[in-house]
């Protein structure tokens, strides 16, 4: 089945810190992949997505590219402040037209001033 | 943000008693889904809908069940809650063709004593 695995959290970082949130996923077909956020209190939100092999998303600094060889989508942020502090998921969909998505379990990232 | 309202926001109830949660969506959005979300367990899918009276399991069904009457609402019923059933639960949204691209709520906080 579909399965997304991502880094154990929780992560702490000091401001302006880079940051990598790594992500890897199983899945038949071509998925497209999502990295989703949540701010404490609060719902998901997309924070961006990539929906074939090479695409790279972006928003609000951070990146991710969709590598089908080593099947990863990897979150990166050069200079992390204290207001991304909070819970990031990395999701995918297996083939387009199926809506469900699989998420990964979480990581909560902590930025200290 | 996309116009979707979940009610109750919280609610304490004790084993036995029967719950009803309300989604409520603004954007006429075909889909419709349950999560819920529990530490170390990420967002699981609980039901969806796929249109007026359309609807299906999702992964942790048991226990569950769900009515779409209009497009605008999706409710999910516990018919006897359970301490297991302590958690935060997600509605979502999402329109086909979008690449899957969920929209989701504020959340609701369920404990069952």
């Amino acid at each position: 089945g579909n399965s997304v695995t991502q880094m154990e959290g929780p992560v702490t970082l000091s401001e302006e810190a880079f940051l990598t949130i790594n992500c890897t996923y199983t899945a038949t077909g071509y998925p497209s992949l999502f990295w989703y956020v949540q701010y404490p209190g609060e719902g998901l939100q997309l924070l961006l997505k990539a929906t074939k092999a090479d695409d790279k998303g972006s928003n609000k600094g951070f990146e991710a590219t969709y590598r089908k060889e080593t099947t990863s989508f990897h979150l990166e942020k050069g200079s992390v402040q204290v207001s991304d502090s909070a819970v990031y998921f990395c999701a995918l969909a297996a083939n387009f037209g199926n809506e469900k998505l699989t998420f990964g379990t979480g990581t909560r990232l902590t930025i200290i001033p | 943000d996309a116009g979707i309202t979940q009610s109750p926001r919280h609610k304490v109830t004790e084993t036995g008693t029967p719950v009803t949660l309300r989604c409520h969506q603004t954007e006429n959005h075909r889909y419709m889904y349950w999560y819920r979300q529990d530490p170390g367990h990420g967002l699981r899918l609980i039901h969806y809908s796929y249109g007026v009276k359309d609807t299906d399991k999702g992964e942790v069904s048991d226990g569950y069940s769900v009515s779409r009457s209009k497009t605008e609402d999706f409710l999910l019923t516990l018919e006897s809650a359970t301490s297991s059933q302590t958690s935060v639960y997600f509605c979502a949204i999402s329109d086909p063709g979008s690449y899957n691209e969920q929209f989701f709520g504020p959340g609701t906080r369920l404990t069952v004593l």
